[in-house]
């Protein structure tokens, strides 16, 4: 009864140094996404998978990519860490349809110095 | 996209019944409205969806006027533990299954004693 699992839960990261953020649900949904959430702000959705095989930018791509490594995996890469990406990131899957719930992961909650 | 708004925040009493309006004026017809609570240091969670008229579940009721280009979340007697960011979302217009899920600011409740 996992739903959807994000690691690492923390990470504290050097400006400059890359990091993978790691995403997996266990619900066989078709559709991921990856939003980042920063202190008193909505979420912004940085980039999404309408199903295996597929990625496509969100709002907010800039210094980031993605992975759709299968159906339940969905990762989410910096490559070059900057302090303006100091965020929560959530991870969400979905079923696809026009009127199905999505399900959140705890976040990861990320500090670069 | 059918942008929302909400307001930013509301202030509300333990036992009193709350009610959040969102604005969608441009929703389309397959839209489907959604309604998000998160709470701090948490992902968002499904509360309830709609389409027309009224939904109810064990949580909230969503009123939908027969325009939908607005929808009201109702809390009935809420408590301390409603306190809360609320979010609503509409589809992206695709009559197709995968909707972005675009979050906006959402709604600050504060529930005081």
């Amino acid at each position: 009864n996992a739903g959807v699992t994000q690691t690492p839960k923390f990470q504290v990261l050097k400006t400059g140094q890359s990091m993978t953020l790691q995403c997996a649900q266990d619900m066989n949904h078709n559709s991921m996404y990856w939003y980042r959430q920063d202190p008193g702000m909505g979420l912004r959705l940085i980039y999404y998978s309408a199903s295996e095989g597929t990625t496509d930018k969100g709002e907010v791509p800039n210094g980031y990519n993605v992975s759709r490594l299968n159906k339940r995996e969905f990762s989410l890469r910096l490559e070059s860490a900057a302090p303006s990406q100091t965020s929560v990131y959530f991870c969400a899957s979905r079923v696809q349809g026009l009127a199905t719930e999505a399900f959140f992961g705890q976040g990861t909650r990320l500090t670069v110095v | 996209l059918a942008k929302t708004t909400q307001p930013i925040s509301m202030d509300s009493y333990e036992g009193q019944e709350v009610n959040i309006t969102c604005s969608h004026n441009n929703i389309a017809t397959n839209d489907y409205i959604t309604w998000y609570q998160q709470f701090p240091s948490q992902g968002p969670r499904f509360i309830i969806q709609g389409y027309k008229t009224k939904v109810t579940n064990e949580v909230a009721s969503l009123f939908i006027p027969a325009d939908r280009k607005s929808s009201t979340l109702s809390l009935p007697r809420v408590s301390l533990s409603d306190t809360a960011v609320y979010y609503c979302l509409v589809g992206d217009g695709r009559n197709t299954g995968f909707q972005k899920l675009v979050f906006g600011t959402g709604t600050r409740l504060l529930v005081s004693p």
